[in-house]
């Protein structure tokens, strides 16, 4: 099992571009959620999918946007990129909610730095 | 407002000593709490959940409802211990990728 898999793993892109970043989900799961995690800070939620479908939703811009396709598979895009969207982003699947002993599986995730 | 903090960003022991990871929370109702951990070019992944109540790699930690607290805990800490520790919650039971992290403590085990 290869887990969680994301693309790409760096990304250098200039202010007011845009960037789509992919993840695979663990086979089975249906579940993706988004994080953005910040230099020196604990990863902050962004979105979760579940069957095509958003399920929860953090406090970001709506520069952010996502969709998970029905293999489950799943990007993020960040439209008009601002300095401070530099992070890492990671990406998590899990089983599906309602399910006992539900556990997300991170990837390695991807290194967006803007410029 | 649902909030997690650990207050302590870097905790430095030696080998053999206790060690104690603090983390509160603030969350209106029952809520579901994790602890992550990350090793050295490493993934996240999952250490331990307050609802196994179970001890992985010798750590332990209780819910305490009174004080908003979900203390990790080891007696004696080993140099593979080593690692960025993060406390997180799920305010909403068993939807698995909604989390709340804290800031993360950073534990460093000397010989």
């Amino acid at each position: 099992d290869a887990g969680v898999t994301q693309s790409p793993t760096h990304l250098i892109k200039t202010r007011g571009q845009h960037v789509t970043l992919r993840c695979s989900p663990i086979s089975g799961h249906k579940s993706v959620s988004w994080y953005q995690q910040v230099l020196g800070q604990g990863p902050q939620f962004i979105f979760q999918y579940y069957e095509k479908e958003e399920r929860g939703r953090g406090n970001f811009p709506d520069r952010f946007s996502a969709r998970q396709f029905p293999n489950y598979s799943s990007e993020l895009n960040v439209n008009a990129l601002l300095l401070g969207d530099s992070a890492l982003y990671l990406c998590a699947s899990s089983t599906p909610p309602g399910q006992v002993n539900t556990e997300a599986f991170f990837g390695q995730g991807t290194r967006l730095t803007v410029v | 407002a649902q909030r997690v903090t650990q207050p302590e960003k870097l905790l430095s022991v030696f080998k053999g000593a206790p060690v104690e990871l603090k983390c509160n929370y603030s969350y209106s109702g029952s809520p579901e709490l994790f602890w992550y951990v990350q090793y050295s070019r490493q993934r996240l992944q999952l250490l331990l959940r307050h609802i196994s109540r179970e001890s992985i790699k010798g750590f332990t930690a209780d819910l305490n409802k009174g004080e908003t607290s979900f203390h990790l805990k080891k007696p004696f800490a080993q140099e593979e211990d080593s690692a960025m520790y993060y406390c997180a919650l799920n305010g909403i039971y068993n939807q698995g990728g909604k989390l709340i992290f804290g800031q993360g403590t950073e534990l460093s085990v000397k010989p």
